[in-house]
């Protein structure tokens, strides 16, 4: 079956952390991304990225980046986290093609709070 | 910019069917319809590309009209299997991305 794995389910945190968040998929598909959301607001994209070390700022990347040393691992690092970083984080996954071809397959989300 | 969903939230009993619309101020490559059940991950239910194109998935279908910049996502015969929050994402076909709108909250009571 497969499927798109983020580390942890759910996180706390202090204010001013740097966290990793860490999503793997094994479907060897070429773009990862990385949403947050939030009740009211929907899915917002964070950052994406298209192949290995490429990568592309999103709607609302302030206060994040990322990583991508191998095809199949794409990490979120929050630098200093904050408060309104609080957060449902999902990362998903889709093979390339052009503006959307490929439907996403989403992991089941990490769930942050940063106190 | 977000598309527009519409109705935010709706109630059916089962067999009752509904209509999600979702509209895009920017001209549209491809429209994508997900569905999440509270507490799981969005689940993909289908993809229209510009064309004009309807397209079933059982009892769930949806149609995109590229000229209008609009999809709609139509449900028959709810069940209760049905209930979630459905999201579409549209791209303008220049990059990779989608952007969701904010979701319809879909209730389907017994």
């Amino acid at each position: 079956d497969v499927k798109v794995t983020q580390s942890s389910r759910y996180l706390v945190k202090r204010t001013g952390e740097k966290v990793f968040l860490e999503c793997v998929q094994d479907m060897d598909h070429e773009n990862m991304f990385w949403y947050r959301q939030d009740p009211g607001l929907g899915l917002r994209l964070i950052y994406f990225s298209y192949d290995v070390k490429m990568k592309e700022k999103g709607d609302i990347p302030e206060g994040y980046s990322v990583s991508r040393e191998k095809k199949e691992r794409f990490s979120l690092i929050l630098e200093s986290a904050s408060t309104n970083q609080t957060s449902m984080y999902l990362c998903a996954s889709s093979l390339q093609g052009y503006g959307g071809d490929y439907g996403y397959t989403f992991g089941s989300g990490t769930r942050l709070t940063v106190v | 910019q977000q598309p527009v969903q519409s109705p935010q939230a709706v109630i059916l009993r089962e067999g009752e069917d509904a209509v999600i619309n979702c509209s895009s101020s920017k001209a549209l490559y491809s429209v994508h319809w997900y569905r999440q059940k509270h507490g799981e991950a969005p689940v993909f239910l289908m993809i229209l590309l510009k064309g004009g194109e309807q397209k079933g998935h059982e009892k769930i279908s949806a149609s995109f009209n590229e000229k209008k910049q609009q999809s709609s996502l139509y449900l028959t015969a709810s069940q209760l299997s049905y209930s979630g929050t459905y999201f579409c994402g549209t791209s303008g076909g220049s990059n990779y991305k989608l952007t969701f709108g904010k979701g319809t909250l879909l209730t389907v009571n017994p």
